[in-house]
């Protein structure tokens, strides 16, 4: 089975523009979450969806966004972009509340 | 305020040595998991401990979660240049029908052949 998939890879945006991120969760996941991780830190949380609705969000400005579709993939959507928010965002899917399973994430560089 | 201490956040050892590796908190933690993360890719679950004073060991590694579900340890037997990473000790927080994990910075685990 496919574990979870992140598009793109990698991203370089300037400051002041917007991004977007994908995500699918392993089949049978209907929980996805989003995590930021700078340089040297461990993973933030920033955002739980389950069954489309928003479940828990992270102490993340209001520049952060995210929804989660029917067929439960998920997107995370970065308004004006700092240079702070230049790190790797993690989505992970779970189908209980006991264990998430990491997607290898987005690197993203804000110029 | 980091909700979850890790130490030590380095770690340089011979192939063969054993480690241990602690995270600690005030919190206390629905569960608690520990992850492997290599540089550039997506952590990856090594184990999950829901039980105060449970341990469970995996091949060479053995988890532990404290009695009051506080902290817990990682201890690598013999350890191989394959074990080299970053560990990473999550605990859940959240009640029914919301869910998060806080992360620990992570220990820097490098295992010297």
């Amino acid at each position: 089975d496919a574990g979870v998939t992140q598009s793109p890879t990698h991203l370089i945006k300037t400051r002041g523009q917007h991004v977007t991120l994908r995500c699918s969760p392993i089949s049978g996941h209907k929980s996805v979450s989003w995590y930021q991780q700078v340089l040297g830190q461990g993973p933030q949380f920033i955002f739980q969806y389950y069954e489309k609705e928003e479940r828990g969000r992270g102490n993340f400005p209001d520049r952060f966004s995210a929804r989660q579709f029917p067929n439960y993939s998920s997107e995370l959507n970065v308004n004006a972009l700092l240079l702070g928010d230049s790190a790797l965002y993690l989505c992970a899917s779970s189908i209980n509340y006991n264990e998430q399973f990491f997607g290898p994430g987005t690197r993203l560089t804000v110029l | 305020t980091q909700l979850l201490e890790q130490s030590p956040q380095f770690l340089s050892i011979q192939e063969g040595e054993n480690l241990t590796v602690y995270c600690n908190s005030s919190s206390v933690f629905s569960s608690l998991q520990w992850y492997r993360q290599e540089p550039g890719e997506g952590p990856v679950l090594l184990v999950t401990v829901v039980t105060g004073g449970e341990v469970k060991k995996l091949k060479r590694l053995t988890f532990q979660f404290g009695d009051a579900r506080k902290d817990s340890s990682l201890h690598i037997t013999a350890a191989q240049p394959g074990d080299t990473g970053l560990y990473l000790c999550a605990g859940a927080l959240g009640g029914a029908g919301s869910y998060q994990l806080t992360f620990g910075k992570g220990t820097k685990l490098s295992v010297i052949p």
